[in-house]
């Protein structure tokens, strides 16, 4: 059964150093999502992304975040200058049209910032 | 604002019995999506049961069910002849119209022999 993958499933960086964190969806889901879990706490919406373009955004995704679907296989979450704050688990999502309210979730990546 | 509350951090079953995890949320739409998506251990999380707020009938997947209480705004799982593999932090998660998933905290499950 295809399966959404992420990598790396743990990074640590430096405060104020880029981080990339890279998620392969389900071959042929279209919608693309990015969440994450601070640890003790909610798992929460970061963006949506479709059509090469986000869809939906929350507040958490500030000019720090972006994302970017390179080639035809990866989606990636780039944090630019990453704040202690950031540490948490990231996890990947993807759906697609005929499954419009069925996410299916990656494994996580753990973000720690030192 | 759209809040999910899970008011049980850890959960036990015994092996083959019943068990139920608490959810609730809130909001002011009148048509919205809820789900229970299930995480074992270093896996990622899977869907475990959905629910459409404009149905009044309650989802049912083999051994899981739900309790889907609209006016309430509840919506609590059970896991009907728990098994081992059942043992996962289960979350609760809300949909509207739109991409944005609102989860809760989560329940940790464990399922003793």
């Amino acid at each position: 059964e295809p399966e959404v993958t992420q990598t790396p499933s743990h990074q640590v960086t430096q405060m104020g150093q880029e981080v990339i964190l890279r998620c392969v969806p389900i071959s042929n889901h279209l919608y693309f999502y990015w969440y994450r879990q601070i640890l003790g706490q909610k798992v929460e919406f970061l963006v949506s992304f479709y059509n090469n373009e986000i869809s939906e955004k929350s507040e958490i995704f500030d000019d720090q975040f972006s994302v970017e679907r390179p080639d035809g296989s990866n989606f990636t979450l780039k944090i630019r200058s990453t704040k202690l704050e950031d540490s948490a688990m990231y996890f990947c999502a993807s759906r697609n049209r005929e499954t419009t309210d069925t996410q299916y979730f990656g494994p996580g990546t753990r973000l720690t910032v030192l | 604002a759209q809040t999910v509350t899970q008011s049980q951090p850890e959960m036990s079953v015994q092996e083959a019995e019943t068990v139920t995890l608490s959810c609730t949320y809130d909001t002011s739409e009148s048509d919205y999506y809820l789900f229970w998506y299930k995480q074992p251990p270093s896996r990622q999380m899977i869907l475990v049961i959905r629910q459409e707020a404009y149905k009044q009938q309650n989802a049912t997947e083999n051994r899981f069910s739900v309790n889907f209480q609209k006016a309430a705004k509840s919506f609590s799982l059970k896991i009907s002849d728990s098994q081992l593999g059942d043992a996962a932090m289960y979350f609760c998660a809300y949909r509207r119209s739109g991409n944005q998933f609102y989860f809760g905290t989560g329940t940790s499950l464990t399922v003793i022999p």
